[in-house]
């Protein structure tokens, strides 16, 4: 079975702080890819980053990073240094073979000036 | 330009309507999807279609009927509406039916049934 577990719900952090955003997946599949993607107040959904099972470099990219652990069945989203513009609902995703995509929760987030 | 476009943004309507909600991508892509979004936040996919062909088709009520007139465009025709049908809903494409694939959303459809 696929399941993508985002424990947090919501949270709060003071601009400029960082922020992890923790994403727990399961799956039975050895071939998968896991997916952050970013809900803003706007409503729409938009794509971040889309990482495969064999490949586990960490990912930076500006002041978002990405900690994939195959032996934790994690992939973590940090944001450095957080800005009012990244208040929004994140949610981390998990495709594999049968072409679905399995959604986690979602985390809020709002980034307090 | 919009790459995903959906219509109407806000649909507000009485029990026991149909309505349609429209969707049209200009990426070229050749898988669309639908997926509602409850009043928590849960995505869940109710179809996929490759090339105006059904290939994936959630525990959905009949009431909800997909139709792929050609491979941009996705609509989505729901029968007589229910309380339960609130959500928002979601269109989104890929460039083709793959796991790896990467999904562009629209804007996503309020609906609202009273």
């Amino acid at each position: 079975a696929q399941k993508v577990t985002q424990a947090q719900t919501e949270i709060s952090v003071v601009e400029k702080e960082d922020v992890t955003l923790d994403c727990v997946y399961e799956t039975r599949d050895t071939t998968y890819y896991l997916f952050w993607y970013k809900q803003p107040p706007s409503g729409e959904l938009v794509f971040l980053i889309r990482r495969n099972s064999f490949d586990e470099q960490n990912e930076i990219s500006g002041r978002y990073s990405w900690n994939f652990q195959k032996s934790t069945s994690s992939f973590n989203f940090t944001i450095t240094a957080s800005q009012v513009v990244d208040s929004a609902v994140y949610f981390c995703a998990l495709s594999s073979t049968g072409n679905q995509f399995y959604f986690g929760t979602g985390t809020s987030l709002t980034v307090i000036p | 330009d919009t790459a995903v476009s959906q219509t109407p943004k806000y649909l507000v309507t009485q029990m026991g309507n149909d309505k349609s909600i429209k969707c049209e991508q200009n990426l070229g892509h050749d898988t669309m999807y639908w997926y509602k979004q409850d009043s928590k936040k849960f995505l869940k996919i109710m179809f996929s279609y490759n090339n105006k062909e059904l290939i994936i088709n959630e525990t959905v009520p009949n009431r909800f009927s997909p139709k792929s007139p050609d491979k941009a465009h996705l609509n989505l025709h729901i029968n007589s509406l229910e309380l339960g049908d609130s959500a928002v809903y979601f269109c989104a494409s890929s460039q083709d039916n793959g796991y790896n694939e990467k999904l562009f959303f629209g804007s996503g459809t309020q609906l609202s049934v009273l």
